[in-house]
């Protein structure tokens, strides 16, 4: 079966520190990843989506960055942190092809200070 | 207009009750639907897919009307441990990834 890992799980950085959030998928192959961020109270805001190594799509302008630099691993990073980061951050993985539901890690919890 | 949305709740119900949640979409190119379950401060789960035909997974019902654009959520028998919120979710392809918008969710508190 298949299992996602997400770490850390709780994290607390000060304003301006980089940031490196990871995210490993095992039991398949060729996944579809994403990050979304949930903020206090909010909806989940897709972030970053990859279909492949090193295919990323950015859904919106922001301080994040992401990368694939394996088949089953996805990485967000920020040089420097915001208030505005702050949030829960979850990775997910999807079958890459039809209309597959998502499958989420148990999430990071960022407090940036 | 937000892509998907829902009541925000509370609803609070007493245990045994029947509640429904409805959710609209706006994208009508929308391919496939689902309804997730997240608890407090974890995860999203996959609670089902929705169906055009309408599907039913022992207590709960989901049903969609691509016509109107709205999916609905019916929990029969509510229990204690129904109590959570409830996330509709849309799908767009997007070439070969599944592009999920997700509603704000459906607050549901089950009391004895």
């Amino acid at each position: 079966s298949q299992t996602i890992h997400q770490w850390p799980a709780t994290l607390v950085q000060p304003v301006g520190s980089p940031l490196s959030l990871e995210c490993t998928v095992e039991g398949t192959s060729n996944p579809n990843l994403y990050w979304y961020r949930q903020a206090a109270g909010r909806g989940l805001q897709l972030l970053f989506y990859s279909i492949g190594i090193g295919q990323i799509s950015s859904e919106v302008p922001q301080n994040l960055s992401a990368s694939r630099p394996q088949d089953r691993q996805f990485i967000l990073s920020s040089k420097k942190l915001l208030l505005s980061d702050s949030g829960f951050y979850l990775c997910a993985w999807s079958k890459g092809f039809g209309n597959s539901p998502l499958h989420f890690g148990n999430g990071t919890r960022l407090t940036v200070t | 207009r937000k892509e998907v949305e829902q009541d925000p709740g509370p609803f609070n119900v007493p245990e045994g009750a029947t509640v429904a949640f409805n959710c609209t979409y706006s994208n009508s190119a929308s391919q496939s639907f689902f309804w997730y379950r997240q608890d407090c401060r974890k995860e999203p789960k996959l609670l089902m897919s929705v169906y055009s035909s309408g599907n039913e997974d022992g207590r709960f019902t989901a049903q969609l009307n691509r016509a109107s654009q709205y999916i609905s959520l019916l929990i029969r028998d509510s229990k204690l441990s129904d109590s959570a919120t409830y996330l509709c979710v849309v799908n767009r392809r997007a070439g070969t990834a599944s592009k999920l918008t997700f509603g704000t969710g459906t607050r549901l508190q089950v009391t004895l």
